[in-house]
This record gives C-alpha cells, structure tokens and sequence, in this order.
C-alpha cells in the first residue's frame, strides 16, 4: 500500500516563474492537507481539500498560490509568480476521514532563485 | 485560536536513558487529537503517538508514551531506552476538526552515544 506521494521532491524556480507541486493521497483517502515548513520551524497549515473542493484555505495567501484536488488525479498546489520568500518545504499529507490520523508525503523543496 | 507551545527547542539525552519532551496546547474545543510527530534529517514526517482528548489513558508505543493532563491541558512524550535512531526534530500537534491541525515549533532531540 503505497503512501502519500509527492513530486517533483526538488523544485528550483526563478522569481516569477510559476511552480506546481503534485500529491497523490493515500489510496482511500479523499482528505488531502497541504502544509508550509519554513526552516527551523514546524509546519503552517495553508489548505485543506475534500475531492473536488476545496474546504478550508484560510492558511493560504490571498494572491498567488491556488489548490485544487480534482476527481481524477492528484491534488495539484500552485504558486505563480514566485518570490524568493515562497522557498520552503511544502507538505502534502492525506487521511481516511477528517479529524483522524494525517499520513505524511516525503515534501517538496521549493528554492526560488 | 488553537495554540501549540514546545518549549524546549533543544535537549539532549543518553543512549539508552530516558528523556520526556514538553507540549502545551489551548483550544475551546472539547473534542480533540493530540499528536507526536518525529521529523528525521530525511524530513519525512512521522506519526510517534496520538491522543484523543476523550480518553483518559495515557497512549503507549512501544518506548514512547504520553503524559496527557487534560486539566493542565499538557501533552509530554516519554521516550525510554533512547536510541540513536530517535534523533530527530519532534513536534507536538493538536487537531480538533473544526480547526486545522496546528503544530508547534518543536524541539531538536539529540541522543549521544
């Protein structure tokens, strides 16, 4: 039983570019969790979505950055016009049902140059 | 708003003695999850122990244990016979459903030989 996928693992993007980051959730799970780890910090909340919609964004900044999680395929982060504060790690992590057990994807790295 | 406070960033411990980490939380909610995550130099999170707010027995895995007062609204992971493998960043979480899963800014074990 494969666990939370993400990829790319490493992204390196230069000021303004756009950067798509992908996670595929457990097998089963329809609540997909995405999360920003700033160095020496813990992980901030930024969205959380349900298949096809999104239920809570409050984490996520108002400009810039969008979420979705279609009905096929994985749930898609987007940053467009990166800035070099965008530059963190960015977790993905996926659960059976709300409020129950959050399993982790290994994160991808965004480096804004 | 719910808080999570660790408030040791670093502690150290001997190979094979026994070392507790500290967690405070605040939330309104009386239906609640608390959660032990361990972070590797790999930066996959992993889940250690969790807690429902509901029970009143202290949760156990294995060389890891909780003392969870609910009163005090504290949440400390016991970990035993510490191996060189638990070196890692530890963070504290609470999860209540109706607000996203907040972590605190965790604490840098590590274990000497």
């Amino acid at each position: 039983n494969a666990g939370v996928m993400q990829n790319p693992r490493h992204l390196v993007r230069r000021r303004g570019q756009e950067a798509r980051l992908r996670c595929s959730p457990m097998k089963g799970h329809s609540h997909v969790y995405w999360y920003r780890q700033l160095p020496e910090e813990g992980l901030k909340f930024m969205v959380y979505l349900q298949k096809e919609n999104i239920i809570d964004e409050s984490g996520m900044p108002k400009e810039r950055f969008s979420a979705e999680f279609p009905k096929e395929g994985p749930s898609i982060l987007r940053i467009q016009q990166v800035v070099r504060g965008d530059s963190a790690a960015y977790f993905c992590a996926s659960s059976l049902r709300r409020v129950n057990e959050q399993f982790f994807g290994p994160g991808t790295r965004l480096t804004v140059l | 708003a719910q808080t999570v406070t660790q408030s040791q960033p670093e502690m150290s411990v001997q190979e094979a003695e026994t070392v507790t980490l500290s967690c405070t939380y605040d939330t309104s909610e009386s239906d609640y999850y608390l959660f032990w995550y361990k972070q590797p130099p790999s930066r996959q999170m992993i889940l250690v122990i969790r807690q429902e707010a509901y029970k009143q027995q202290n949760a156990t895995e294995n060389r890891f244990s909780v003392n969870f007062q609910k009163a005090a609204k504290s949440f400390s992971l016991k970990i035993s016979d510490s191996q060189l493998g638990d070196a890692a960043m530890y963070f504290c979480a609470c999860d209540s459903g109706n607000t996203p899963l907040v972590f605190g800014k965790g604490t840098r074990l590590s274990v000497i030989a």
